[in-house]
């Protein structure tokens, strides 16, 4: 199974609900990762997974927190979010963190609307 | 600083012509590179990797790039376009960072195939 799987595919939030994107892999992949991709440009790094710890927060806002329960799954909660967090967000994989030849596997993605 | 350049960022050609997607990359060791593509509204997929077994890769769905040190160039090729190309490129390039190697996204090539 070669596939990093996300949920839901669509997601339209007011500024105060509270939601969660979920990512999936069963590659045994040990490094998961969330984008976030607004059109037009490529995808922005926001965190980093590795061996189930978080290993890189690229200053993203804390109204937004990610959750890795296993090495498997990935979550992200969403809270408070502003309307110019609209984007999709892509969920990836890879064997590891930091590796030369790192190949990255990405999800169909999700996409957000905050109204 | 290291970095990707793609030097176009919209390409079009007509339907059974060939395809040249452009990118340039700034590193100081020898980087591994990447090409992914991205169709509207999905996640990426991974066309090709240059791993430096061979200077000539060849990918999926007919591509091939050639990695050419002396001009720091990582070009992706398709002898003849198809309608189902039409879609984003992303060249990444994978470099040296503290204490293992970070990926680096391109801003992406928009590839458009006419009839």
């Amino acid at each position: 199974d070669t596939e990093v799987t996300q949920t839901p595919k669509h997601l339209v939030m007011g500024m105060t609900n509270k939601k969660s994107l979920k990512c999936e892999q069963h590659m045994g992949h040990r490094a998961m990762y969330w984008y976030k991709q607004k059109a037009k440009k490529p995808p922005e790094l926001m965190f980093v997974y590795s061996y189930e710890k978080l290993s890189i927060n690229e200053s993203v806002p804390s109204r937004f927190s990610p959750e890795c329960p296993n090495s498997s799954l990935l979550n992200l909660h969403l809270h408070a979010l502003q309307p110019e967090d609209s984007a999709l967000y892509l969920c990836a994989s890879s064997q590891v963190e930091g590796a030369r030849w790192n190949e990255q596997f990405f999800g169909p993605g999700t996409r957000l609307t905050v109204l | 600083a290291q970095s990707v350049t793609q030097l176009d960022s919209h390409v079009s050609v007509s339907e059974g012509t060939p395809v040249l997607l452009r990118c340039n990359y700034s590193s100081s060791y020898s980087p591994s590179l990447f090409w992914y593509v991205q169709h509207p509204n999905k996640g990426l997929q991974l066309l090709l990797k240059y791993t430096s077994a061979a200077t000539l890769v060849k990918g999926i769905n007919g591509f091939e790039a050639e990695f050419k040190k002396s001009e720091t160039s990582f070009h992706l090729t398709k002898p003849s376009a198809h309608m189902s190309d039409a879609a984003e490129y992303f060249c990444v390039v994978s470099v040296e960072n503290t204490g293992g190697f970070k990926t680096i996204f391109g801003a992406g090539t928009r590839l458009f195939v006419k009839a």
